[in-house]
């Protein structure tokens, strides 16, 4: 069965410091696509990144950074220079979903991001 | 372009009545979920459409909770004789569909309370 775990609960930093927020899963597919969302205070998820277990890549987009390694099978996310507005719950997702297939989604618990002024 | 909606945004609704909860999805995309957010449990997912096939139920905590779409597009989850546990936020997704899961886009949510 597919799992994510997500060990962190909550972080708190200040303004312009860097954090990585962590994702472990778990999955007996060679083929599957991993996710996250930000959900902030104003409760819509919002897609950030989609990345498929065949592209080890890192992704950079402006702030937001991934690290994939299929090795210690883990998808964590850097925010550098965080700013407030980067205040909301993370959520880290799998599918092991093939082409027409049923995609849901298995969520970590979330993480709860704090960047204080 | 028009998002996820869903509606009603809140409900509250006595211990044993029945409530209707509806998604509109962004226009063409052919596929549609439902996941269920709580304190307890996180983020679950409850059912998911694709185009004309017969939906994955596979999610679905009891025979109370049923849901369809029609034309395929607007769905209705419904929750029969609601208990105090149904208690949470009702999400709604959608997406397209073909190589690969593609992301889903979530609408603003139901949040149900039964007292």
């Amino acid at each position: 069965a597919q799992k994510v775990t997500q060990a962190q609960t909550e972080i708190s930093v200040v303004e312009k410091e860097d954090v990585t927020l962590d994702c472990v899963y778990e999955t007996r597919d060679t083929t599957y696509y991993l996710f996250w969302y930000k959900q902030p205070p104003s409760g819509e998820l919002v897609f950030l990144i989609r990345r498929n277990s065949f592209d080890e890549q890192n992704e950079i987009s402006g702030r937001y950074s991934w690290n994939f390694q299929k090795s210690t099978s883990s998808f964590n996310f850097t925010i550098t220079a965080s700013q407030v507005v980067d205040s909301a719950v993370y959520f880290c997702a799998l599918s092991e979903a093939d082409t027409g297939a049923n995609s849901k989604l298995t969520f970590g618990k979330g993480i709860t991001l704090s960047v204080r002024p | 372009g028009a998002g996820v909606s869903q509606s009603p945004s809140n409900k509250v609704t006595e211990k044993g009545k029945d409530v209707e909860l509806r998604c509109d999805p962004i226009s063409g995309h052919t596929a549609l979920y439902w996941y269920r957010q709580s304190l307890g449990q996180g983020l679950e997912f409850l059912i998911y459409f694709q185009g004309n096939s017969a939906p994955d139920k596979s999610g679905l905590p009891s025979d109370r909770f049923s849901a369809e779409r029609t034309g395929g597009s607007v769905s209705t989850l419904t929750i029969q004789r609601t208990q105090q546990e149904d208690s949470a936020v009702y999400l709604c997704a959608s997406s397209l569909s073909g190589t690969g899961p593609y992301e889903q886009y979530f609408g603003p949510g139901t949040r149900l309370t039964v007292t």
